[in-house]
């Protein structure tokens, strides 16, 4: 099981954090640990995923101007998601997932609004 | 970036019909694709990944088919409870740049 936690409200310019708690499988296991938002009323899409070693891999639209990180603590079997320098557009249900090649477990989601 | 057209936007279909659901990808992504299935209020589930490759307790209505650019999910016998939002995703790339399709509603007639 995956579970997001973090503020519901984050102010617009200020850095957006979550973390994913995961349960009943080690984030040390041979996979990928990932980030996908989707707005609401809107589509999927993929902010990035990570290693457990810490390799990570990020969307280019995010990654180019340098707001994302993805951080990973196999002591507490938790991955995290930072965001920074947010506006109104980054307001989405952030989910947590496991996989690459295809999501096979996800978290509940969590709904992140970006207003002042 | 390799950009994923799904079609149609929405898809009416009765229970018991077969409905097919496509998905297009700008340049070739082999194999690497997947579909998921989204209802409201829910994080999507996982269908098929390797195009063709049911997920762990996928029932076996759901078929995924296709390579290279152009790939389909069909339902073969359509049950209440797949009237839901599907989206394809690619994963070809290394290092990996995954990107979504805009979703396909399948909706009753």
């Amino acid at each position: 099981l995956l579970q997001e936690s973090g503020p519901g409200l984050v102010k617009p310019s200020e850095t957006l954090s979550l973390t994913c708690t995961v349960s009943g499988a080690s984030i040390s296991s041979a996979d990928y640990w990932g980030w996908i938002r989707q707005p609401p009323g809107k589509g999927l899409e993929w902010i990035g995923s990570i290693f457990h070693t810490g390799s990570t891999h990020y969307n280019p639209s995010l990654k180019t101007k340098s707001r994302v990180s993805i951080s990973v603590d196999t002591s507490k079997n938790q991955f995290s998601l930072r965001l920074t320098s947010v506006t109104a557009t980054d307001t989405a249900v952030y989910y947590c997932a496991r996989g690459l090649a295809g999501f096979d477990y996800w978290g509940q989601g969590t709904l992140v609004t970006v207003s002042s | 970036e390799i950009v994923m057209t799904q079609s149609p936007a929405t898809l009416s279909v009765s229970p018991g019909e077969r409905a097919t659901l496509s998905c297009r990808a700008s340049q070739s992504v082999s194999s690497n694709l997947a579909w998921s299935q989204q209802k409201p209020g829910q994080a999507p589930r996982l269908l098929i990944y390797g195009a063709s490759t049911r997920a762990t307790g996928i029932p076996a209505r759901f078929s995924g088919s296709g390579s290279g650019t152009e790939f389909t999910l069909t339902i073969s016998s359509l049950q209440s409870e797949d009237f839901a939002v599907y989206y394809c995703h690619q994963y070809d790339n290394w290092p990996p740049v995954i990107t979504f399709g805009q979703g396909t509603r399948l909706e009753i007639k």
